[in-house]
């Protein structure tokens, strides 16, 4: 089976400019979850989709949207990009999203870096 | 924010010795889990250890969680170059069954050869 796959691996910007970032989940997983990494801040969670709804988000201003499509797919947009959202984006997928028994499974994540 | 911490930040060991990580949290969890990075990609899971559980083992991996103090701990024994990678605890709180995961600092491993 393959892994989860994010797409695109780098990414440049600019303030103002937007961004979208793709995540395909291994197949048959319905859980997409998304999360931020910097070295200031850590591993931060975002948001989790799953059968095309978010089911939970973190603390992250409104810029921050996300979308779920019926083949599981994720995408996140950041909007009016900002310095402090230079990070590695990563994505995860489960196969329900059951936190007390399912292990996620992570991708390579997007290194975004904005200027 | 953060739902724990790990100690110590960064760890330098030579090939063949155990290397001992320690992971607090702050509330009731489900279950704990531990994840491996090499070089700011991607995360891979480790080993996952519930909350009615006090040990797992894994090959060359030793977990331990002890939740009336809210700790858990990962041992590698024998070390390899290869083991040199940031290593996280994550948790799932007990009042939430969905794919939150709430990460710790990490510690940063490094195995000389």
């Amino acid at each position: 089976k393959a892994g989860v796959t994010q797409t695109p691996r780098y990414l440049i910007k600019t303030r103002g400019q937007q961004v979208t970032l793709s995540c395909s989940p291994i197949s048959g997983h319905r859980s997409v979850s998304w999360y931020q990494q910097t070295p200031g801040q850590g591993l931060q969670f975002l948001f989790e989709y799953f059968s095309e709804t978010q089911r939970n988000k973190g603390n992250f201003p409104g810029r921050f949207s996300g979308r779920q499509f019926s083949n599981s797919r994720s995408e996140m947009n950041v909007s009016t990009l900002e310095l402090g959202d230079s990070a590695l984006y990563l994505c995860a997928s489960s196969l329900e999203g059951r936190g007390t028994s399912e292990t996620q499974y992570f991708g390579p994540g997007t290194r975004l870096l904005v200027l | 924010s953060q739902q724990g911490e790990e100690d110590p930040q960064a760890l330098s060991i030579q090939e063949g010795e155990n290397a001992t990580m320690n992971c607090s949290y702050k509330t009731s969890i489900n279950n704990l889990q531990w994840y491996r990075q090499n070089s700011g990609r991607g995360l891979v899971h480790l080993i996952l250890i519930r909350s009615n559980e006090r040990e797992k083992h894994s090959g060359r991996l030793r977990v331990t969680l002890d939740t009336s103090k809210k700790s858990s701990s990962l041992l590698i024994t024998a070390s390899r170059a290869a083991d040199t990678a940031s290593y996280f605890c994550a948790t799932v709180p007990l009042s939430s069954n969905t794919g939150k995961l709430i990460f710790g600092q990490g510690t940063t491993l490094q195995v000389k050869p």
